[in-house]
């Protein structure tokens, strides 16, 4: 079965740096898009990164563009979410998702990372 | 502020009908954007309930259903059940200058 797990959380001080991964198993990893979606503490979800099934695309939302950047390696069935600049309000539990058949939909989740950025 | 509108609460009996609302504008929904909907039971991941506004998602119970029309979109859950109550999000593609993929804030759904 799709599985999605993520690591990499924990807490860093402001300014500085951190990179989560997502290791995917149960489906072929290099036919798929994936997304990073956030959600900070009590609020909804927001979406962070997609990177296309070959890498050759990428997008961001803008509260992390030029901060943050998604990437993938197809031998390892591994996407990367490198974090810099961080602020607290990047506070939030971080989601690696696979797209669905549809192409819009997100239809696999991880349990998330949880990512706090404190003094 | 999010770029797809919901309420922020519905509530409704077990047995009952209930509608959550998803209002997009002309980057997203109204440009032809399909509408995907979650499920989030608090301290879980997110679950794909509906994709492109009337699909349910694989093991999701007939009960959900989902609908589009121009500018917007709906989930209805009928013969409520007190497993239902979750946070709902809809879902969709925005054209302009958003974010490729937006949500909406999110509907707590109560099961009184």
């Amino acid at each position: 079965q799709v599985q999605l797990v993520e690591s990499g959380g924990g807490v860093v001080q402001p300014g500085r740096s951190l990179r989560l991964s997502c290791e995917a198993s149960g489906f072929n990893f290099n036919r798929y898009a994936m997304h990073w979606v956030r959600q900070a503490p009590g609020k909804g979800l927001e979406w962070v990164a997609v990177i296309w099934y070959d890498g050759s695309n990428k997008y961001y939302g803008d509260s992390v563009k030029g901060r943050f950047t998604i990437s993938r390696d197809n031998s390892k069935n591994t996407v990367y979410l490198q974090m810099t600049s961080l602020r607290a309000e990047d506070t939030a539990q971080y989601y690696c998702a696979r797209v669905g058949t549809s192409g819009g939909d997100l239809d696999h989740w991880g349990q998330g990372t949880p990512v706090t950025v404190s003094s | 502020q999010s770029v797809l509108t919901q309420p922020p609460s519905v509530s409704g009996a077990p047995g009952q009908r209930v509608t959550i609302s998803c209002t997009g504008s002309s980057s997203n929904l109204e440009a032809g954007s399909d509408v995907h909907w979650y499920q989030q039971i608090p301290g879980r991941a997110p679950k794909l309930l509906i994709y492109s506004n009337d699909n349910r998602a694989s093991g999701v119970p007939a009960r959900f259903s989902g609908s589009k029309s121009v500018s917007s979109a709906s989930l209805a859950i009928t013969g409520l059940q007190a497993e239902d109550e979750a946070d709902y999000y809809c879902q969709s593609y925005d054209s302009g200058l958003n974010g490729l993929v937006v949500f909406g804030g999110g509907t707590k759904l109560t099961v009184l």
